[in-house]
């Protein structure tokens, strides 16, 4: 079975600067996606960036990136110049690209607070 | 404009009543898919749907019935609605490999 597993449950981080969020996750199948999302306070769940296995370059959104390693079974976020309206609960997904397969796995999240 | 709506946004209820939570898209997406939110335990499925009359459980099903008798709406029926069942429910739909979330739907059993 596939786990993913967050193990900041807070973070914070000034104003402007980076932060990164760290996410693994347990799988013996090779192909698979994963993502970032961002819930701010108003619950609405955003995507924020996707990450498919099979490619190696990592996927990169404006101010956000990855570090996808896939050896390693991580899979964390960079937030580059952090912005107060970043403050949010940051969810890690997982779901694998088999056909017939539509199940996906979060994590339980990591709460950013961007301080001013 | 396109996207999921669920409805109602808040529920007040009491325990045994049922209740039934609306999802609707615009997208014509074939999966969808019901979680709950829970302080500590993430995003949990509850049941998801391929297609209009396919459903199948997911990791926390116990509780709770759904339908898809057409392909936008996907309603999930608490059919006798416990304390347990107090949480915040999204519905989501997926194009290819990537879900779309509803603003989500909170719900209190006293």
């Amino acid at each position: 079975a596939q786990t993913v597993t967050q193990s900041q449950p807070e973070m914070s981080v000034q104003e402007a600067e980076t932060v990164t969020l760290s996410c693994t996750y347990d799988t013996s199948e090779s192909n698979y996606y994963l993502f970032w999302y961002k819930q701010p306070p108003s619950r609405q769940m955003i995507l924020v960036i996707r990450q498919e296995a099979y490619k190696q370059q990592n996927a990169t959104e404006n101010r956000f990136s990855v570090n996808f390693q896939k050896a390693a079974k991580s899979f964390s976020l960079k937030i580059s110049d952090s912005q107060l309206g970043d403050t949010a609960m940051y969810f890690c997904a997982f779901r694998l690209s088999t056909s017939g397969t539509y199940k996906y796995i979060f994590g339980t999240g990591t709460r950013l607070k961007v301080l001013a | 404009d396109a996207g999921i709506t669920q409805s109602p946004r808040y529920k007040i209820t009491e325990t045994g009543r049922q209740v039934t939570l609306m999802c609707h898209q615009t997208w014509s997406h074939s999966y969808m898919f019901w979680y709950r939110q829970d302080l500590g335990h993430g995003l949990r499925l509850i049941y998801y749907s391929a297609a209009a009359d396919i459903t199948d459980k997911g990791e926390v099903p116990d509780g709770y019935v759904v339908s898809r008798s057409k392909t936008e709406n996907f309603p999930l029926t608490l059919e006798s609605a416990t304390r347990s069942q107090t949480s915040v429910y999204f519905c989501a739909s997926s194009r290819q490999e990537t879900q779309y979330f509803g603003p989500g739907t909170r719900l209190l059993v006293l």
